[in-house]
């Protein structure tokens, strides 16, 4: 156990929908990332936040957005849902991020199917 | 470069063998490693992580190679165990890319009683 969790575990939803994704990280952790893994793209960075801060964003989709809460945990939004938005989504976080040498911590990921 | 999970590698061993799982890495300006594992239905785990200035760092029964002259990453697994079983991500990292982690496309690893 890594000691970030994630909400729900499985999500099942309809073209056109939003759904909303939940993570806590581990304790005293500051920084939380989203990664989407997809059999076709693998495992890809989304976005980061620091504090409550984005600090690096990477291939999300304009329909897609995220935050950082006061408590730190964090939120991911996938709004105008696609059938090829199906796919693993994790959050990873570690204490920093503000260096390259971080140690990311992953949770046990929301899977999303979109029907 | 970024990672495309097409077809995963696979490697077959048997139990008690010792099991090296290979990776190239896209940029030359990479200067952290991470080596992750993932079970089935589960996020990945933290396993060894190396930086630049190494060229190998041990763990219990892990140890990461690294060869910066080919772009070239290893993890061996010592004494390989059923519970090994599973896909194996290596991760790069590159200062200018703050903390975002370009993973590569993984090794199916599954060890035969």
């Amino acid at each position: 156990d890594s000691g970030v969790t994630q909400t729900p575990k499985h999500l099942i939803t309809a073209t056109g929908q939003r759904v909303t994704l939940r993570c806590s990280p581990r304790s005293g952790d500051l920084s939380v990332y989203w990664y989407q893994q997809s059999l076709d793209q693998g495992l890809q960075f989304l976005i980061q936040y620091y504090n409550g801060e984005e600090r690096a964003k990477g291939n999300i989709l304009e329909r897609f957005s995220a935050q950082q809460f006061p408590d730190l945990h964090s939120e991911l939004n996938l709004s105008s849902l696609e059938l090829g938005d199906s796919a693993l989504y994790f959050c990873a976080s570690s204490v920093a991020g503000s260096t390259n040498t971080d140690t990311q911590y992953f949770g046990p990921g929301t899977r999303l199917t979109v029907l | 470069g970024e990672s495309v999970g097409l077809h995963l590698p696979t490697l077959s061993v048997q139990e008690g063998d010792n099991s090296i799982i290979n990776c190239a890495y896209s940029n030359s300006a990479s200067d952290y490693f991470i080596w992750y594992k993932q079970e089935s239905g589960k996020g990945p785990q933290f396993i060894i992580d190396i930086r630049s200035n190494m060229d190998k760092r041990q763990g219990q029964r892990v140890t990461v190679l690294l060869n910066k002259t080919v772009k070239h990453l290893s993890l061996q697994i010592a004494a390989t165990q059923p519970g090994d079983s599973a896909v194996y991500f290596c991760a790069e990292n590159w200062s200018t890319s703050g903390s975002r982690l370009t993973f590569g496309e993984g090794t199916q690893l599954t060890v035969n009683p």
